[in-house]
């Protein structure tokens, strides 16, 4: 299987600043990553897809970048509603996530 | 306005069997891969269960494998998931989620529906 490891496992960020989270595979998963945000008692949504590619009616202050086994996802004005947990996930070889990201406001 | 709704969750002995079930409106079902995703209480997401449009094709992780079935009906736009030989790890929220036409991503979510396996 492969292994999905997130950084950090939480942080906290002032508004507008910039946060990014970052996103290790266990072998290359050839831009196969995708990121979502999981709020409080809520399903988690879509972010980001392909690693790079922004989800339908997703702000354009999120963004994804990466390559082989390494990928971030940058929140590039934090907002109050960017509170919540992120996960990335792997679609190359069956699915697997990562532990998640808890993301809160300073 | 896509649509998933799951139900049939609840609080289920050790060893005993649940179906659950999810209602999908707001686009055309058939067309979709779909799947489950749980999620244990305070945990992260684990991928449980994959079909095809058709329903020919299913996929699992070796943590349900042999013990968790999927399937679907296209005329009633609903995806199922048989849960056999519940263990106490099974305990989470599952969600229905449909799969980008490209790509294995998730782009709708249901509500989730929890399920508690517990003597």
């Amino acid at each position: 299987d492969i292994q999905m490891t997130q950084s950090p496992a939480s942080l906290s960020a002032s508004l507008g600043e910039t946060v990014t989270i970052q996103c290790q595979a266990s072998e290359d998963i050839y831009s196969g990553l995708a990121w979502y945000q999981q709020k409080p008692g809520k399903s988690p949504q879509l972010l980001i897809y392909g690693a790079s590619s922004l989800q339908d009616g997703v702000p354009s202050r999120f963004s994804g970048s990466g390559s082989g086994t390494q990928y971030s996802l940058k929140i590039s004005s934090m907002q109050t509603e960017d509170e919540g947990v992120y996960f990335c996930q792997q679609g190359l070889k069956y699915l697997t996530f990562g532990s998640g990201t808890k993301l809160e406001i300073k | 306005e896509v649509q998933l709704v799951e139900s049939g969750g609840g609080l289920v002995q050790p060893g005993r069997s649940l179906k659950l079930s999810c209602a999908a409106s707001g686009f055309t079902f058939s067309n979709y891969y779909m799947a489950w995703v749980r999620q244990a209480p305070k945990k992260g997401l684990e991928w449980v269960a994959t079909i095809s449009t058709s329903g020919s094709r299913t996929y699992y992780p070796d943590s349900v494998k042999g013990r968790f079935t999927i399937s679907r009906d296209n005329a009633k736009s609903s995806l199922y998931l048989q849960m056999n030989s519940l263990k106490s790890e099974d305990t989470a929220t599952y969600y229905c989620a449909r799969q980008r036409l490209t790509g294995v991503y998730f782009d709708y979510w249901g509500q989730g529906v929890m399920v508690t396996v517990s003597s």
